[in-house]
């Protein structure tokens, strides 16, 4: 079975600095998807990114970018120049590709705190 | 589009009482997926729906909960009788995989459930 483990149950960091936020994934599958989930204290599950095995190219949406190095099952999420907003949980999650494989497996979150 | 809609957003009830959580996801969507959120369990897959119909209910706790989707616009997720230990934020995410998707799940707002 697959699992996600995210080593970080907390992180903080400066407003304007830069963070990165730790998942290692387990699987045996060679095609597959990654995402970021970010959950701010309303509660709603907002993609922030997303990745596909296949793709040796590391995402990139705006301030937020992922370090995949699929060899050592890491999948990393940067954050640049952090802002208040940007204060959340931050879960990883994993779906193989392909007809069959609809469910995420999620990992248990990283609570980031913006300090002012 | 809206994006999936849950009602009600909260839900206070006292121990014994049958609850009903109502779900409708994006229109287009042939997944529907409800899930459990704890700080104990962090977040869970109960069950989900391809098409209408069920295909993995195997996260759900026990015989007091029930699903059912009656079309591809709606879905409720029903406790009967409910406890205190169901209390949680459940929510509802929908998705579709037709050729280009990504597996990528859809969030409603979720609804916190207090049972007293």
């Amino acid at each position: 079975a697959q699992t996600v483990t995210q080593s970080q149950p907390e992180m903080s960091v400066q407003e304007a600095e830069t963070v990165t936020l730790s998942c290692t994934y387990d699987t045996s599958e060679s095609d597959y998807y990654l995402f970021w989930y970010k959950q701010p204290p309303s509660r709603q599950m907002i993609l922030v990114i997303r990745q596909e095995a296949y793709k040796q190219q590391n995402a990139t949406e705006n301030r937020f970018s992922v370090n995949f190095q699929k060899a050592a099952k890491s999948f990393s999420l940067k954050i640049s120049d952090s802002q208040l907003g940007d204060a959340a949980m931050y879960f990883c999650a994993y779906s193989p590709s392909g007809f069959g494989n609809e469910k995420l497996t999620f990992g248990t979150g990283t609570r980031l705190t913006i300090i002012p | 589009d809206a994006g999936v809609i849950q009602s009600p957003r909260h839900e206070v009830t006292e121990m014994g009482q049958e609850v009903t959580l109502r779900c409708k996801p994006i229109s287009g969507h042939d997944y529907l997926f409800w899930y459990r959120q704890t700080m104990m369990r962090g977040l869970e897959l109960l069950i989900y729906f391809n098409n209408n119909v069920p295909i993995d209910d195997s996260g759900m706790p026990e015989d007091r909960f029930s699903a059912k989707m009656p079309n591809a616009s709606f879905s409720t997720l029903k406790i009967q009788p409910s406890e205190p230990r169901d209390s949680a934020v459940y929510f509802c995410a929908s998705s579709f995989l037709g050729g280009g998707s990504y597996n990528e799940q859809f969030f409603g707002p979720g609804t916190r459930l207090t049972v007293l």
